[in-house]
């Protein structure tokens, strides 16, 4: 059964640094893998998909890198501002036909300015 | 941008009630999923639906039923709600093409 683990639980870093989540999953034959936040008591909101025949993605501040093989990965957060605290979360779709998403539990991020 | 809706924010039930949990998408999508999300257990699939009055459980089905008579609207049942049950339900809805799930603001259920 493919499990999401993210590290580290929670981080919290001053403003302007640059900084990487992390994300593994213990099944590589994956679909897709999307990065999302959540904030405090809301829903989430999408950040990133990358698709399993993809290495990464980028929008804005934010780069997210994918190595299937080894079950990794990565959001990288380029110049952090307070509004970028959140809980950022990592899903798999696992592949094989599944439709649902496989979530790990998340990184709790706050930025001090 | 879709957008994703859900009934009600806050829902306070009582312990053997039927509750009905609605989720609207504007954006013409095929799938829709329900979510709850628990403190330590993280995100887990309770059901999807990838057409009209077509479902599919998913990883913690019991309990629970879902309806799915149009496009566009995907509902939640509880058919006897239990102090279990209480936690924080998320509707997405998935763009056909890209795969992207887009997710709805949540209802807080708690049952008493």
């Amino acid at each position: 059964k493919q499990e999401v683990t993210q590290i580290p639980a929670a981080l919290s870093v001053p403003e302007g640094e640059n900084l990487v989540l992390n994300c593994s999953f213990t099944d590589s034959a994956i679909y897709n893998l999307q990065w999302f936040r959540q904030d405090p008591g809301k829903g989430l909101t999408s950040l990133l998909l990358i698709q399993s025949s993809q290495r990464e993605q980028t929008s804005g501040r934010l780069n997210a890198s994918l190595d299937k093989s080894s079950g990794r990965s990565t959001l990288y957060i380029a110049a952090s501002q307070p509004g970028d605290s959140a809980t950022y979360l990592c899903a798999v779709r696992p592949g094989g036909g599944a439709d649902g998403l496989t979530f790990g539990k998340g990184t709790h991020l706050i930025i001090q300015p | 941008d879709v957008k994703v809706t859900q009934s009600s924010r806050y829902l306070v039930k009582r312990t053997g009630e039927k509750v009905f949990l609605e989720c609207v998408q504007d954006m013409d999508h095929e799938n829709m999923f329900w979510y709850r999300q628990d403190p330590g257990l993280g995100l887990r699939l309770i059901y999807f639906s990838y057409d009209v009055k077509m479902k599919e459980k998913g990883d913690i089905p019991e309990g629970y039923s879902v309806s799915r008579e149009k496009k566009e609207r995907f509902s939640l049942i509880l058919e006897s709600a239990s102090t279990n049950q209480t936690s924080m339900y998320l509707c997405a809805s998935k763009n056909d093409l890209s795969d992207e799930q887009f997710f709805g603001p949540g209802t807080r259920l708690t049952v008493l």
